[in-house]
C-alpha cells in the first residue's frame, strides 16, 4: 500500500464548477501537507500548504486537512479553463517529499 | 531572475549510452534533488543532496548517479544500468532538507528524457 493516495483521474468538468481533488494517508505522522499545480510539460509549482487540521483559504482555492481521517482535500471553486492541469498532493517525512500520483483536470469553457 | 534551470528540455539517447542531466540554480539553496515522473506514478526520489559533497540515495536509486561539487550544481548520470529510463527527470531545490511551508521545494522545467 501507497503511504499516499491520490484519485488519478482524469477529471473533467465545466467552467464555473466546483472541483474536489482529494488524497489519503497512511503515516500519522505526517504533519505538513501541501498541494502542487503541475501545467502539462512544466515543473510543479507550490500552490498551497498547511500545517493543522481544518481549512486554508486563498482566493479561489480551499485546502482541507483531516488527520483524524488521514484525509485532505483542496477545492477550486469557480473553476476556469486555465486551471487545467494535474494536481499533486504532497506531504513531509523526514525531511522528504512523499506524493500523490497526481490528478489530471480539465475545465472545458 | 532567481530560479532553477535544467537541460536540455528534451533529450533522446540510444539504448545503452549514459547522459548527463544538468540542474543549475541561483537560490542558494543547500538541499536538492532530482525526482522521476512517470504517468500515473507522481513523483519518484532518485536522490538528494543537503549539503556540497554530500548526497543520499532516495527510493529509486539504482541505475543512477550524481555528484554535489557546487552548490549551485546537481547533475545526474543516467547509465546503461538503468533498465527503463524514458521519463519526465525535475530537478528541486529547498533551503535546507527540512524546509517547510513557503520554503518547501522548488522545481526547474524538467528534462524529457527518451531512449531509443
Amino acid at each position: 500500500q501507497k503511504e499516499v493516495e491520490q484519485d488519478p483521474g482524469p477529471l473533467s468538468v465545466p467552467e464555473g464548477a466546483i472541483v474536489s481533488l482529494n488524497c489519503t494517508y497512511s503515516n500519522s505522522a505526517f504533519q505538513y501537507f501541501m498541494w502542487y499545480r503541475q501545467y502539462s510539460r512544466k515543473g510543479p509549482e507550490l500552490l498551497m500548504y498547511t500545517y493543522s487540521s481544518g481549512n486554508k483559504e486563498d482566493g479561489r482555492f480551499t485546502a482541507q486537512v483531516d488527520k483524524s481521517s488521514k484525509y485532505i482535500s483542496l477545492f477550486i471553486r469557480d473553476s476556469q479553463p486555465s486551471d487545467s492541469a494535474t494536481y499533486l498532493c504532497a506531504m513531509i517525512k523526514g525531511g522528504k517529499l512523499i506524493f500523490g500520483q497526481g490528478t489530471e483536470l480539465s475545465v472545458k469553457p | 531572475d532567481g530560479g532553477i534551470t535544467q537541460s536540455p528540455k528534451y533529450l533522446f539517447r540510444k539504448e545503452g549510452q549514459n547522459v548527463t542531466l544538468s540542474c543549475e540554480q541561483n537560490l542558494n539553496h543547500d538541499a536538492m534533488y532530482w525526482y522521476r515522473q512517470d504517468p500515473g506514478q507522481g513523483l519518484r526520489l532518485i536522490y538528494y543532496s543537503q549539503i556540497v559533497n554530500d548526497f543520499q540515495k532516495g527510493d529509486i536509486a539504482e541505475g543512477y548517479s550524481v555528484s554535489r561539487e557546487k552548490k549551485e550544481s546537481f547533475p545526474l548520470t543516467v547509465t546503461s544500468a538503468q533498465k527503463n529510463p524514458t521519463a519526465f527527470y525535475l530537478c528541486a531545490s529547498s533551503i535546507s532538507l527540512l524546509a517547510v511551508g513557503a520554503d518547501t521545494q522548488y522545481f526547474g522545467p524538467g528534462t524529457r528524457l527518451t531512449v531509443l
